[in-house]
């Protein structure tokens, strides 16, 4: 089936540095991917959807300058988080549609997600 | 907003089956079911998804009631591997967005 691989599974850095996580649909093609951040003991909030050769679209309340996604390829989807602070530390976690519609419906694929402490 | 209502939490015995519920009552006549399940510090993993029959795959069955308004995910024989967070999600914005609702955390009980 369909995978989509996340690196790095976990990250810290120090406040002030930029950290970029990088998202990859493995045997398929995604024009789409999508870009969620989980807080603990919450659900997952979409933060974004990436598309590729395009600019991404944002959810509001999410700053597009402290968030910069890139979908260059077909495969490839990174997701920089610019001037990390320690509020951004979370679990970033990406999907991709594969395309293939099962049955005529758009099944998502997660990564296993990034998980991402700024001290 | 999610367009899904679920149960906060949920306990079934191992080796019983798990009926999950979920309303969805303002469905549209072309949008999907689908359900996700995470265990804890994973991504979500993909369960099974329906439109208006039953479906049924190797991990689950999906119940659709006929006026599409709920529908239950049942795991026929729960492990203590399925306690997780159990999600149920209609998308939006014509099926593009997967809006996450809190889900239902189970628990499985030895």
């Amino acid at each position: 089936g369909a995978v989509v691989s996340q690196h790095p599974s976990r990250v810290i850095c120090k406040s002030g540095t930029s950290v970029k996580i990088e998202c990859r649909s493995l045997d398929f093609q995604a024009t789409t991917m999508f870009w969620y951040r989980q807080f603990p003991k919450q659900s997952l909030m979409l933060m974004a959807t990436s598309n590729e050769g395009s600019k991404a679209t944002y959810e509001q309340g999410v700053e597009k300058d402290k968030f910069l996604i890139n979908h260059a390829s077909l495969t490839l989807s990174t997701l920089t988080v610019t001037s990390a602070h320690p509020e951004d530390s979370s679990f970033y976690i990406c999907s991709a549609r594969d395309g293939g519609f099962r049955s005529g419906a758009n099944v998502l694929t997660f990564g296993a997600g990034s998980r991402l402490t700024v001290l | 907003d999610a367009k899904t209502t679920q149960p906060t939490s949920m306990d079934c015995a191992e080796g019983r089956a798990a009926n999950l519920p979920c309303n969805h009552s303002t469905i549209s006549g072309n949008e999907y079911v689908y359900w996700y399940r995470q265990i804890h510090s994973q991504g979500p993993q993909y369960i099974i998804h329906g439109l208006k029959n039953n479906e049924t795959n190797e991990m689950a069955s999906l119940i659709i009631t006929e006026d599409r308004k709920s529908s239950t995910l049942i795991l026929p024989h729960a492990t203590l591997r399925d306690t997780a967070v159990y999600y149920c999600i209609v998308p939006d914005n014509y099926g593009q967005n997967f809006v996450f609702g809190p889900g239902t955390r189970l628990s499985v009980l030895p």
